[in-house]
């Protein structure tokens, strides 16, 4: 059971490129998300889905896009990056059941700088 | 909104004594707190929670947490600190506004225990 897998670890972009950040989740969760990470800031919610084919914004979605074709798989899309998308990307999962709050699983992180 | 504060942007203690870092809560209606960690270069580690019930939680590594009402905190405490408890930690509320259940962070206290 390997929990939630990012990929890749780090990554280096030239502003206006685009990339695909992979998550991928083993425990058969419905809820997933996308944190980024900037320094004493906290984490900032980007995007969210709460099953296959549903997702929403978060906080934070200018500049980014998900899909959620399958229950493991939530990737997030950044296209023409921008400096200011440099940060850690975090993707975390759960399973909210009704009437109780469940525990949110993190990735290990993306490390991403555009230049 | 549910938010929370970490009034500290870093905590120094001595290993062997009692450490705690703080938080409080602005919520509407009852909140459920989290408190994670994480470790350098790592994703985040869940520690504890509370949601309801006894105010004091008990968490990973010896870790624990008490819930006060009154004074709207949750501050994390340990009897006896270790060098490798030296981490970022981080308190966290969850969202109520539709987010998909969501957590909303405070930006992190950083604890440094020295031998």
């Amino acid at each position: 059971n390997a929990g939630v897998t990012q990929t890749p670890k780090f990554r280096i972009l030239k502003i206006g490129q685009s990339m695909t950040l992979q998550c991928t989740q083993d425990m058969n969760h419905n809820y997933m998300y996308w944190y980024r990470q900037d320094p004493g800031m906290g984490l900032k919610l980007i995007y969210y889905s709460v099953g296959a084919g549903i997702t929403d914004k978060g906080e934070v979605p200018n500049g980014y896009n998900v899909s959620r074709s399958t229950t493991e798989d939530f990737p997030l899309r950044l296209e023409l990056a921008a400096p200011s998308q440099t940060s850690v990307y975090f993707c975390a999962s759960a399973t909210p059941l009704a009437g109780s709050t469940d525990t949110q699983y993190f990735g290990p992180g993306t490390r991403l700088t555009v230049l | 909104a549910q938010s929370v504060a970490q009034p500290e942007d870093q905590v120094n203690v001595a290993e062997g004594n009692p450490l705690t870092v703080k938080c409080t809560y602005s919520v509407s209606g009852n909140p459920y707190l989290f408190w994670y960690v994480q470790y350098p270069n790592r994703g985040l580690q869940f520690l504890l929670k509370y949601i309801t019930g006894d105010n004091l939680v008990k968490g990973s590594y010896g870790f624990e947490a008490e819930f006060n009402k009154s004074q709207t905190s949750f501050h994390l405490k340990k009897p006896s600190a270790l060098v490798s408890d030296s981490a970022l930690y981080f308190c966290a509320v969850r969202d109520k506004s539709g987010s998909g259940y969501a957590l909303n962070f405070g930006k992190g206290t950083s604890l440094l225990v020295t031998p």
